[in-house]
């Protein structure tokens, strides 16, 4: 069935350094890219998201990849802040569904001082 | 708009017992999720409604599990009877299409 693998599960950088969060699709027919964050505590929110028609999408410190033949996708977050410490994961439409997603397991972001 | 709302946030409880959690979703969103959350297994899918109709169930874990969703502004998900492994924060969301907004979450304790 559909599957959606993230990687890593933990990943500890040091403030100011950049991070990148990779995830890989089985579904070809997946048409939509979110990731939310989840800070200790709190519920899951959307942090950028983007559609199987763009390659890339940037919003400050943060930017999302696609690339649809090797079915995978990426987050990457430059200058990385104490506040960007949580739980981030990603998804992927189930089908061309706009509505059901795949989840990825998760990473754990822990920013050093 | 209040965003999705879920009650109770906490709820205890004692193995055998009926718990019954509640949302309201976000008014004009037609899709309706319930998700289990826990440390060991992560971010699970319960059961997704679409205008009121359950569309896949199969994350519902047994026949304990049931979910309801009467009108499109009220979804119920109650477990009968409790067990200690249903421990866990049990997240409602809704969506009109792409993004799903979560409500709070209910933390359930069972004992």
């Amino acid at each position: 069935g559909e599957n959606v693998e993230q990687h890593p599960s933990t990943l500890s950088v040091q403030e100011g350094d950049s991070a990148v969060i990779k995830c890989t699709y089985s579904d070809s027919a997946s048409n939509y890219f979110p990731w939310y964050k989840q800070e200790l505590g709190k519920r899951p929110q959307l942090i950028i998201d983007i559609r199987s028609n763009v390659g890339e999408k940037k919003d400050q410190r943060i930017a999302v990849t696609l690339n649809k033949t090797a079915k995978h996708f990426s987050l990457h977050i430059t200058e990385t802040q104490p506040e960007d410490s949580a739980v981030y994961f990603c998804a992927a439409s189930k089908g061309d569904s706009n509505y059901q997603l795949i989840w990825g397991a998760g990473t754990k972001l822990i920013i050093k001082p | 708009d209040a965003g999705v709302i879920q009650s109770p946030r906490h709820e205890v409880t004692e193995m055998g017992q009926e718990v019954t959690l509640r949302c309201k979703p976000i008014s004009g969103h037609n899709s309706l999720f319930w998700y289990r959350q826990t440390m060991m297994r992560g971010l699970e899918l319960l059961i997704y409604f679409n205008n009121n109709v359950p569309i896949d169930d199969s994350g519902m874990p047994e026949d304990r599990f049931s979910a309801k969703m009467p009108n499109a502004s009220f979804s119920t998900l109650k477990i009968q009877p409790s067990e200690p492994r249903d421990s866990a924060v049990y997240f409602c969301a809704s969506t009109r299409g792409g993004e799903q907004f979560f409500g709070p979450g209910t933390r359930l304790t069972v004992l």
